[in-house]
Protein backbone atom coordinates (compact mmCIF):
# COMPACT_ATOMS: atom_id res chain seq x y z
CA UNK A 1 0.00 0.00 0.00
CA UNK A 2 1.24 3.65 -1.07
CA UNK A 3 1.08 5.80 2.23
CA UNK A 4 1.49 9.55 1.30
CA UNK A 5 3.24 12.37 3.68
CA UNK A 6 2.59 15.62 3.14
CA UNK A 7 5.06 18.30 4.51
CA UNK A 8 4.72 20.65 6.05
CA UNK A 9 2.01 20.35 8.56
CA UNK A 10 0.72 23.48 9.05
CA UNK A 11 1.87 26.75 6.63
CA UNK A 12 1.81 30.00 8.23
CA UNK A 13 1.99 32.36 5.96
CA UNK A 14 0.02 35.96 4.69
CA UNK A 15 -2.00 37.06 1.96
CA UNK A 16 0.08 37.62 -1.41
CA UNK A 17 3.07 35.35 -0.43
CA UNK A 18 3.88 32.37 -2.47
CA UNK A 19 2.88 28.90 -0.26
CA UNK A 20 4.91 25.84 -1.80
CA UNK A 21 3.08 22.28 -0.28
CA UNK A 22 5.06 18.79 -0.67
CA UNK A 23 3.13 15.66 -1.17
CA UNK A 24 5.84 12.26 -0.86
CA UNK A 25 4.91 8.85 -1.96
CA UNK A 26 6.02 5.65 -0.21
CA UNK A 27 6.90 3.92 -3.56
CA UNK A 28 6.89 5.78 -7.16
CA UNK A 29 3.18 6.62 -8.44
CA UNK A 30 2.27 7.61 -11.75
CA UNK A 31 1.97 11.30 -12.40
CA UNK A 32 -1.69 10.56 -13.82
CA UNK A 33 -2.89 9.40 -10.88
CA UNK A 34 -2.13 11.84 -8.66
CA UNK A 35 -4.56 14.72 -7.85
CA UNK A 36 -4.76 17.89 -4.62
CA UNK A 37 -7.54 18.45 -3.28
CA UNK A 38 -8.85 21.54 -0.92
CA UNK A 39 -11.31 21.70 2.20
CA UNK A 40 -12.36 24.65 3.86
CA UNK A 41 -13.97 24.02 7.34
CA UNK A 42 -17.67 22.49 7.26
CA UNK A 43 -17.27 21.70 3.82
CA UNK A 44 -16.45 18.70 1.17
CA UNK A 45 -13.36 18.57 -0.13
CA UNK A 46 -12.99 20.56 -3.84
CA UNK A 47 -10.97 18.98 -6.68
CA UNK A 48 -7.75 21.23 -7.63
CA UNK A 49 -4.99 19.31 -10.02
CA UNK A 50 -5.57 15.92 -11.66
CA UNK A 51 -2.83 14.33 -13.27
CA UNK A 52 -0.33 15.86 -11.03
CA UNK A 53 -0.15 19.26 -12.82
CA UNK A 54 -3.52 19.99 -14.81
CA UNK A 55 -6.13 22.02 -13.06
CA UNK A 56 -9.78 21.20 -12.64
CA UNK A 57 -12.26 23.13 -14.30
CA UNK A 58 -12.54 26.46 -12.96
CA UNK A 59 -9.68 26.35 -10.50
CA UNK A 60 -7.41 29.86 -11.16
CA UNK A 61 -3.80 29.83 -12.36
CA UNK A 62 -2.01 30.91 -9.02
CA UNK A 63 -2.64 27.30 -8.12
CA UNK A 64 -0.16 25.00 -9.92
CA UNK A 65 0.85 21.60 -9.43
CA UNK A 66 4.26 19.59 -10.40
CA UNK A 67 6.52 16.42 -10.10
CA UNK A 68 6.73 12.38 -10.69
CA UNK A 69 7.86 9.63 -9.27
CA UNK A 70 7.65 9.86 -5.04
CA UNK A 71 7.87 13.86 -5.02
CA UNK A 72 5.02 15.84 -5.80
CA UNK A 73 4.43 20.02 -5.05
CA UNK A 74 1.28 22.12 -5.20
CA UNK A 75 2.17 25.89 -5.47
CA UNK A 76 -0.15 29.11 -4.91
CA UNK A 77 1.37 31.30 -6.28
CA UNK A 78 0.23 34.30 -4.43
CA UNK A 79 -2.40 33.49 -1.59
CA UNK A 80 -5.87 34.91 -1.74
CA UNK A 81 -7.54 35.18 1.41
CA UNK A 82 -10.19 32.52 0.16
CA UNK A 83 -7.01 30.13 -0.20
CA UNK A 84 -6.50 29.71 3.69
CA UNK A 85 -7.53 25.79 3.99
CA UNK A 86 -6.73 22.31 4.26
CA UNK A 87 -5.01 20.77 1.36
CA UNK A 88 -4.73 17.20 0.72
CA UNK A 89 -3.04 14.94 -2.20
CA UNK A 90 -4.20 11.56 -3.52
CA UNK A 91 -3.28 8.74 -5.35
CA UNK A 92 -5.90 6.67 -7.12
CA UNK A 93 -4.56 2.97 -7.26
CA UNK A 94 -5.21 -0.25 -5.49
CA UNK A 95 -6.28 1.87 -2.66
CA UNK A 96 -6.91 5.42 -3.18
CA UNK A 97 -4.94 6.65 -0.55
CA UNK A 98 -5.29 10.49 0.87
CA UNK A 99 -2.11 12.38 2.46
CA UNK A 100 -2.53 14.10 5.64
CA UNK A 101 -2.66 17.24 4.86
CA UNK A 102 -1.37 20.80 5.17
CA UNK A 103 -2.95 24.05 6.93
CA UNK A 104 -2.69 26.71 5.32
CA UNK A 105 -3.26 29.57 7.50
CA UNK A 106 -3.13 33.11 8.10
CA UNK A 107 0.18 34.46 9.82
CA UNK B 1 -24.45 20.02 -13.43
CA UNK B 2 -24.39 16.83 -11.45
CA UNK B 3 -25.09 16.38 -7.69
CA UNK B 4 -24.60 13.90 -5.02
CA UNK B 5 -26.66 13.79 -1.96
CA UNK B 6 -25.78 11.52 0.81
CA UNK B 7 -28.58 10.21 3.39
CA UNK B 8 -28.61 7.65 5.93
CA UNK B 9 -29.21 7.30 9.94
CA UNK B 10 -27.35 9.87 11.72
CA UNK B 11 -26.68 7.39 14.96
CA UNK B 12 -25.51 3.77 14.67
CA UNK B 13 -25.14 1.65 17.62
CA UNK B 14 -21.80 -0.37 18.04
CA UNK B 15 -21.46 -3.86 16.70
CA UNK B 16 -24.90 -2.75 13.58
CA UNK B 17 -24.24 -1.86 10.30
CA UNK B 18 -24.28 1.29 9.37
CA UNK B 19 -26.17 1.81 5.81
CA UNK B 20 -26.03 4.89 3.70
CA UNK B 21 -26.94 5.99 0.06
CA UNK B 22 -25.97 8.22 -2.45
CA UNK B 23 -28.37 9.96 -5.24
CA UNK B 24 -27.10 11.10 -7.85
CA UNK B 25 -29.18 14.01 -9.69
CA UNK B 26 -28.29 16.06 -12.85
CA UNK B 27 -26.66 12.92 -14.35
CA UNK B 28 -26.25 9.63 -15.01
CA UNK B 29 -24.95 7.00 -12.76
CA UNK B 30 -23.62 5.11 -16.11
CA UNK B 31 -19.55 5.35 -17.22
CA UNK B 32 -17.66 6.57 -14.07
CA UNK B 33 -16.74 5.63 -10.36
CA UNK B 34 -18.69 6.31 -7.17
CA UNK B 35 -16.42 6.29 -4.07
CA UNK B 36 -17.23 6.84 -0.26
CA UNK B 37 -14.69 9.19 1.91
CA UNK B 38 -15.39 9.19 5.13
CA UNK B 39 -13.58 11.99 7.92
CA UNK B 40 -13.27 11.79 11.37
CA UNK B 41 -13.89 14.82 13.56
CA UNK B 42 -10.80 16.96 13.46
CA UNK B 43 -8.67 14.36 11.65
CA UNK B 44 -8.19 13.90 7.62
CA UNK B 45 -9.88 12.10 4.86
CA UNK B 46 -9.88 8.11 4.82
CA UNK B 47 -10.86 6.63 1.21
CA UNK B 48 -13.03 3.71 1.66
CA UNK B 49 -13.59 2.03 -1.70
CA UNK B 50 -15.25 2.80 -5.67
CA UNK B 51 -17.75 1.12 -7.40
CA UNK B 52 -17.81 1.23 -11.00
CA UNK B 53 -21.55 1.85 -12.47
CA UNK B 54 -21.31 -1.90 -13.96
CA UNK B 55 -20.85 -3.29 -10.48
CA UNK B 56 -16.75 -3.75 -9.85
CA UNK B 57 -15.77 -3.00 -6.65
CA UNK B 58 -12.39 -2.12 -4.82
CA UNK B 59 -11.74 -1.30 -1.05
CA UNK B 60 -9.44 -0.05 1.52
CA UNK B 61 -7.73 -3.06 2.24
CA UNK B 62 -7.80 -1.69 5.91
CA UNK B 63 -11.83 -2.08 5.43
CA UNK B 64 -12.44 -4.50 3.17
CA UNK B 65 -13.90 -7.11 5.78
CA UNK B 66 -16.38 -5.02 6.69
CA UNK B 67 -17.46 -2.57 3.46
CA UNK B 68 -19.63 -3.19 1.09
CA UNK B 69 -20.91 -0.71 -1.84
CA UNK B 70 -23.31 -1.83 -4.18
CA UNK B 71 -24.67 0.53 -6.81
CA UNK B 72 -28.29 0.83 -8.12
CA UNK B 73 -28.75 1.71 -12.08
CA UNK B 74 -32.00 2.44 -12.34
CA UNK B 75 -32.79 4.57 -9.03
CA UNK B 76 -29.52 6.26 -9.66
CA UNK B 77 -27.90 5.61 -6.57
CA UNK B 78 -24.99 3.84 -4.82
CA UNK B 79 -24.87 2.42 -1.28
CA UNK B 80 -22.70 1.64 1.89
CA UNK B 81 -22.94 -0.94 4.18
CA UNK B 82 -19.91 -1.02 7.20
CA UNK B 83 -20.61 -3.77 9.89
CA UNK B 84 -19.41 -4.58 13.27
CA UNK B 85 -18.91 -0.70 13.81
CA UNK B 86 -17.10 0.64 16.90
CA UNK B 87 -16.62 4.52 18.02
CA UNK B 88 -13.55 4.83 15.22
CA UNK B 89 -16.22 4.51 12.68
CA UNK B 90 -17.50 8.10 13.90
CA UNK B 91 -16.96 10.22 10.84
CA UNK B 92 -18.37 12.40 8.38
CA UNK B 93 -19.31 10.69 5.08
CA UNK B 94 -18.71 11.62 1.65
CA UNK B 95 -19.84 10.06 -1.72
CA UNK B 96 -17.73 11.61 -4.62
CA UNK B 97 -17.96 10.72 -8.41
CA UNK B 98 -14.64 9.30 -9.73
CA UNK B 99 -13.49 10.01 -13.36
CA UNK B 100 -11.26 7.52 -14.59
CA UNK B 101 -10.45 6.58 -18.55
CA UNK B 102 -8.75 4.04 -20.38
CA UNK B 103 -8.00 4.99 -23.72
CA UNK B 104 -5.85 2.15 -25.88
CA UNK B 105 -4.65 -0.11 -22.68
CA UNK B 106 -3.64 3.50 -20.96
CA UNK B 107 -5.70 4.31 -17.80
CA UNK B 108 -5.75 8.04 -17.04
CA UNK B 109 -7.62 9.74 -13.93
CA UNK B 110 -9.20 12.81 -13.03
CA UNK B 111 -9.94 13.00 -9.91
CA UNK B 112 -12.92 13.09 -7.73
CA UNK B 113 -14.62 15.96 -9.56
CA UNK B 114 -18.33 16.24 -7.72
CA UNK B 115 -18.85 15.82 -3.75
CA UNK B 116 -21.64 15.60 -2.17
CA UNK B 117 -22.01 17.96 1.20
CA UNK B 118 -21.00 14.75 3.36
CA UNK B 119 -23.36 13.06 6.44
CA UNK B 120 -22.36 12.96 10.11
CA UNK B 121 -22.40 9.25 11.39
CA UNK B 122 -22.01 9.15 15.19
CA UNK B 123 -21.67 5.30 16.53
CA UNK B 124 -22.96 4.92 19.99
CA UNK B 125 -24.93 3.21 21.97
Amino acid sequence: EIVLTQSPGTLSLSPGERATLSCRASQSVSSSYLAWYQQKPGQAPRLLIYGASSRATGIPDRFSGSGSGTDFTLTISRLEPEDFAVYYCQQYGSSGTFGQGTKVEIK
Amino acid sequence: QVQLQESGPGLVKPSETLSLTCTVSGGSISSYYWSWIRQPPGKGLEWIGYIYYSGSTNYNPSLKSRVTISVDTSKNQFSLKLSSVTAADTAVYYCAREVVTMVRGVTYYYGMDVWGQGTTVTVSS
